[in-house]
């Protein structure tokens, strides 16, 4: 079955610092990587999508990588303020699944004045 | 913009009752997910519908059904609460459409509790 790693559940870093958050996966090849954010009580929205033949895609203040040989994508926030404090959801779509995504666990990030 | 909606927010019920969930979208998305929520295990997809009166298990489809009558509407059912069941339940939509982004837009979630 797919298996997505993310690589800590809770990242604390200093604002203005850039936060870098892990995604892995194992046993199939996506066709797309999706990454969301979460707040508390609230649901998962979405930020950014990287393709299978995409190595990066940047918004704003974001940045996303996606490395088919590591199977592995990081996630970026640079110049990070404690408004970006929240829950990070990598999610991952395989070609053949009706739209179905599979989602890891999530790394809570805070970001401290 | 994308409107997902939830039936309640918060719901309290009791042990053995059937429940009922219910999630609207308003831009005619084909796709529709209903996940929980629990601390520590992440979002667990239960089910999904890829069109009205079409579904699909997704991971943890014990204790479960759903229905999809028309195409904005998915219900989620639960036969007989039990305990295990306590959890936020959300509810999300996506076009799907080749090649493209396919972003899932989620509700604002039900927290039940069955006591």
């Amino acid at each position: 079955s797919q298996k997505i790693e993310q690589n800590s559940e809770a990242l604390n870093i200093q604002e203005g610092k850039t936060a870098t958050l892990t995604c892995n996966y194992t046993n199939y090849s996506p066709a797309y990587l999706q990454w969301y954010r979460q707040d508390p009580g609230r649901g998962p929205v979405f930020l950014l999508l990287i393709r299978e033949n995409e190595k990066e895609k940047r918004k704003e203040r974001l940045k996303v990588t996606f490395d088919t040989t590591l199977k592995q994508s990081l996630f970026h926030i640079t110049a990070s303020q404690p408004a970006d404090s929240a829950t990070y959801l990598c999610a991952l779509r395989r070609g053949s699944t009706l739209g179905r995504l599979y989602f890891g666990r999530g790394t809570q990030l805070t970001v401290w004045p | 913009d994308v409107k997902v909606t939830q039936s309640s927010r918060y719901l309290v019920k009791r042990t053995g009752e059937k429940v009922f969930l219910e999630c609207v979208q308003d831009m005619d998305h084909e796709n529709m997910f209903w996940y929980r929520q629990d601390p520590g295990l992440g979002l667990r997809l239960i089910y999904f519908s890829y069109d009205v009166k079409m579904k699909e298990k997704g991971d943890i489809p014990e204790g479960y059904s759903v229905s999809r009558e028309k195409k904005e509407r998915f219900s989620l059912i639960l036969e007989s609460a039990s305990t295990n069941q306590t959890s936020m339940y959300l509810c999300a939509s996506s076009l799907f459409v080749i090649g493209g982004d396919n972003e899932q837009f989620f509700g604002p979630g039900t927290r039940l509790t069955v006591l």
